[in-house]
């Protein structure tokens, strides 16, 4: 099992575009989890998702940022339109409720919003 | 409301020497806590969880409800313990997992 693999690694776009994400967890796993990273706090929570629907967005910064689960084996994160505060390492993160609940986290990708 | 605090950015230490990193949380009831680890290019991922009550790499960490703390100990500090740390909390009743702000820990030869 290649893990949760996420696209693409490194994304660099410029103020004001639209910018897709995308994740596919671990085959099997019912709850998905999308992070962010930056230096001056650390890892936030976003949004999570069990059983592909949306159970928590509280931590998703404001309309511009969007998150879809279509299906058990993939999901994308939106920002539209992107801003340089954007800039970030974005995670996604895969779990099973009955294997141990830790989290399964991908490689991340590097957002930079110039 | 759920909250945990990690508060040393940065912590470097002597290979050898005892190390500790410290983790608070807030919340209401009964949570669980984890340590997740970064290793240098790699990703990241589970160290130890409280409910195991194992040692892993060497790194312990105990669950004290009165202090509201979860701090991650080792009493010899290596040079591949070098990462970034994450306290992370989830509560009963969901699967929501929130994490602190992280802590680089440093282990100088």
């Amino acid at each position: 099992d290649a893990g949760v693999i996420q696209s693409p690694r490194h994304e660099v776009t410029e103020m004001g575009q639209e910018v897709t994400l995308r994740c596919k967890p671990i085959s099997g796993h019912d709850y998905l989890f999308w992070y962010r990273q930056t230096m001056m706090r650390g890892l936030e929570l976003l949004i999570y998702f069990n059983n592909n629907v949306p159970i928590d967005d509280s931590g998703m910064p404001e309309d511009r940022f969007s998150a879809k689960m279509p299906n058990a084996s993939f999901s994308t994160l939106k920002i539209q339109p992107s801003e340089p505060r954007d800039s970030a390492v974005y995670f996604c993160a895969s779990s099973l409720r009955q294997g141990g609940e830790k989290l399964f986290f991908g490689s991340g990708t590097q957002l930079s919003v110039l | 409301a759920q909250r945990v605090t990690q508060p040393e950015k940065l912590l470097s230490v002597f290979k050898g020497a005892p190390v500790e990193l410290k983790c608070n949380y807030s919340y209401s009831g009964s949570p669980e806590l984890f340590w997740y680890v970064q290793y240098s290019r790699q990703r990241l991922q589970l160290l130890l969880r409280h409910i195991s009550r194992e040692s892993i790499k060497g790194f312990t960490a105990d669950l004290n409800k009165g202090e509201t703390s979860f701090h991650l100990k080792k009493p010899f500090a290596q040079e591949e313990d070098s990462a970034m740390y994450y306290c992370a909390l989830r509560g009963t009743g969901g699967f929501k997992t929130i994490f602190g702000a992280g802590t680089r820990l440093f282990v100088k030869a």
